[in-house]
This record gives C-alpha cells, sequence and structure tokens, in this order.
C-alpha cells in the first residue's frame, strides 16, 4: 500500500514568487493535514481537512497562504508570495478518520522550501 | 495552551546501550501520545501510539510508557543500533472533540558504532 506522497521533495524560488505543493493522502483516509516544519522544531499544524472541508485553518496565515481538497483526496497548498522566513519543511499527513478512538497519522516525505 | 517539552535535544550514545529518551507535557487530558521517528531530510515514521488509558506499548527493542498523572512520556531503546540514529518526536492529542496534535521538539540521537 502507498503511504502518503509529496511533490516536489525539494523547491527553490525566490521571494516574491509563487508556489505549490501536492499531497496524495494513503487512500481511504479522509483526514489531512499540512504542517510546517522549521529547522530543529517539531511539526506546526497549519490547516486540516476532513473530506474537503478546512475544519482547522486558525493557525494558515491567510494573507499569503492558501489550500484547497477539492475532491475529498489529494491536496494543494500554495504560498503567494514567498517570502524568505518561508523556508521550511511542509508535511503532509493523513489519518483515517477523527472519530476512531485514536487518530493516528501517517506523515509523507515532506517539500523542503528554500527562498532566496 | 498544550506545551510538549522533550529532553535532551540531541544524545549520543555508544552501540549497544540502552537508552531513554524524556517527553513532558502541560495538560494531562490528552487523547493519546505517538512517538516518531524522523531521518535527516525524510518524513515522520510512525513508532507506536499509547491511548490515554494505556500505559504503555511495546515493539520489537522500543517501548513507550505513558504516565498522564505527571505528565511525561518515556521512549526505552533496548540494545542501540547505528541505524537508531535520527530524531525522535513526541506528539500529544489532546482529549474532547478535535484531537488537535502538539509536537516536541525532538531529541536527535546518534549511536556511535
Amino acid at each position: 500500500e502507498a503511504g502518503v506522497v509529496q511533490s516536489p521533495r525539494y523547491k527553490i524560488i525566490e521571494k516574491k514568487q509563487p508556489v505549490a505543493f501536492w499531497c496524495n493522502p494513503i487512500s481511504g483516509h479522509n483526514t489531512l493535514y499540512w504542517y510546517l516544519q522549521n529547522l530543529g522544531q517539531g511539526p506546526e499544524l497549519l490547516i486540516r481537512y476532513e473530506n474537503e472541508e478546512a475544519v482547522d485553518d486558525s493557525q494558515l496565515p491567510k494573507d499569503r497562504f492558501s489550500a484547497e481538497r477539492l475532491k475529498g483526496v489529494d491536496s494543494t497548498l500554495k504560498i503567494q508570495p514567498a517570502e524568505l522566513g518561508d523556508s521550511a519543511v511542509y508535511l503532509c499527513a493523513s489519518s483515517l478518520h477523527r472519530d476512531l478512538p485514536y487518530n493516528e497519522q501517517f506523515f509523507g516525505p515532506g517539500t523542503r522550501l528554500t527562498v532566496l | 495552551k498544550q506545551e510538549v517539552t522533550q529532553i535532551p535535544a540531541a544524545l549520543s550514545v555508544p552501540e549497544g546501550e540502552n537508552l531513554v529518551l524524556n517527553c513532558s507535557f502541560t495538560d494531562s487530558a490528552i487523547y493519546n501520545l505517538q512517538w516518531f521517528r524522523q531521518d535527516p531530510g525524510k518524513g515522520l515514521t510512525s513508532l507506536l501510539l499509547i491511548q490515554s488509558s494505556q500505559r504503555e506499548q511495546t515493539s520489537g527493542r522500543l517501548n513507550a510508557s505513558l504516565d498522564k498523572s505527571s505528565g511525561r512520556s518515556t521512549l526505552y531503546i533496548a540494545a542501540s543500533q547505528p541505524g537508531d540514529s535520527a530524531t525522535y518526536l513526541c506528539a500529544v492529542s489532546r482529549s474532547g472533540g478535535y484531537q488537535k496534535v502538539t509536537f516536541g521538539t525532538g531529541t536527535k540521537l546518534q549511536v556511535i558504532p
């Protein structure tokens, strides 16, 4: 069974340019998460989807970040325009369903973004 | 607000040694606690998940315990190997409704051959 797939793995852009990351969760997983991980830190949640609905986007900087999960399967996270401080690893994770007695999350390999 | 602390931030041990990694959290109203491993440049791999009603979980050479009353979890690694070298993160899910996950900053482990 394929795990969480993310692309691209690495992205280098100049500041003020747009960038997009793609994630395909594990088949059948209803819940999808986007996390940001700075160097030496743990991941921090940006947005969580239950199917196609964004149910927690309180930590998403909405002036420059946007996300979508139109058909409740794969998802795209976009930054426009990118700033130097956005350089980080962007992780996607999925879990089966939030109402299970536990909520084990499975992570993709991440996209390492460098903004010059 | 839940805060998760992992001490030490880095640890270097000789191969074969048994070791313990620590995770502390401030809010004991948790739903579960999960230990992850992260290799350089890679995503997170789930190691063990302990539900709030459980005290410990074991997988191979790994054993994780949970003490909600003291706000602590430990990950025990027996007979460490160079392949265990990685960053280990704990993550806590809060109980009730949406189980928001809070991660610790991790412990970077190096096992020296």
